[in-house]
């Protein structure tokens, strides 16, 4: 149980282009998502905090209109990255879980490469 | 100062030796500890979890020490397969939902 899942798993797209990466948890209801990006070399940075049915919360120095995300349901979550540029080439990340206390399953990640 | 702390390495080791990682952590008020090990290209994966009075999972002990503000991950007898990147992480104190905090990890290759 606790599967978690992220399409795409890659995306290859020009700058200027929006790309949306879905997380999904398959066998719970994740009350609480959250989105995080891991640079090469990088430690693994949060993003932003999705909860269900309302607005995310950002993390300091992330821009809002830019990473938009919708936690629609109860097991999806999604990323959007606006207006993608190179510089946001990384891989993303999301986690699920029950609760704020509860553990966090990861999904296998989103390579985006902006060209 | 970052809030979570790693020796980079990367530590090379011989089969069947030991080896140990630490880590600090700056959020005094910090509540939840673990080590993660992240495989090239993959996402990370719980190695497991840190209590205060230390625990261990096989040939994996870890400690916590909250008055240094200090964690610490031992791997006994290495085997192959352990070669990774062992990721520190911590978990807030705030009310209402906490994110992870990741240390940059500490690369861990075993060398036949």
């Amino acid at each position: 149980g606790a599967v978690v899942s992220q399409h795409p798993s890659w995306v290859i797209c020009k700058s200027g282009t929006s790309v949306k990466i879905e997380c999904r948890s398959l066998d719970f209801q994740a009350t609480t998502m959250f989105w995080y990006r891991q640079f090469p070399k990088q430690s693994l940075m949060l993003m932003a905090t999705s909860n269900e049915g309302s607005k995310a919360t950002y993390e300091q120095g992330v821009e809002k209109d830019k990473f938009l995300i919708n936690h629609a349901s109860l097991t999806l979550s999604t990323l959007t990255v606006t207006s993608a540029h190179p510089e946001d080439s990384s891989f993303y990340i999301c986690t699920a879980g029950t609760g704020a206390r509860e553990t966090q399953y990861f999904g296998p990640g989103t390579r985006l490469l902006v060209l | 100062r970052k809030e979570v702390e790693q020796d980079p390495g990367p530590f090379n080791v011989p089969e069947g030796a030991t080896v140990a990682f630490n880590c600090t952590y700056s959020n005094s008020a910090s509540q939840s500890f673990f080590w993660y090990r992240q495989d090239c290209r993959k996402e990370p994966k719980l190695l497991m979890s840190v209590y205060s009075s230390g625990n261990e999972d096989g040939r994996f002990t870890a400690q916590l020490n909250r008055a240094s503000q200090y964690i610490s991950l031992l791997i006994r007898d290495s085997k192959l397969s352990d070669s990774a990147t062992y990721l520190c992480v911590v978990k807030g104190s705030g009310g209402g939902a906490d994110g992870l905090t990741f240390g940059k990890g500490t690369h861990l290759i075993i060398q036949p």
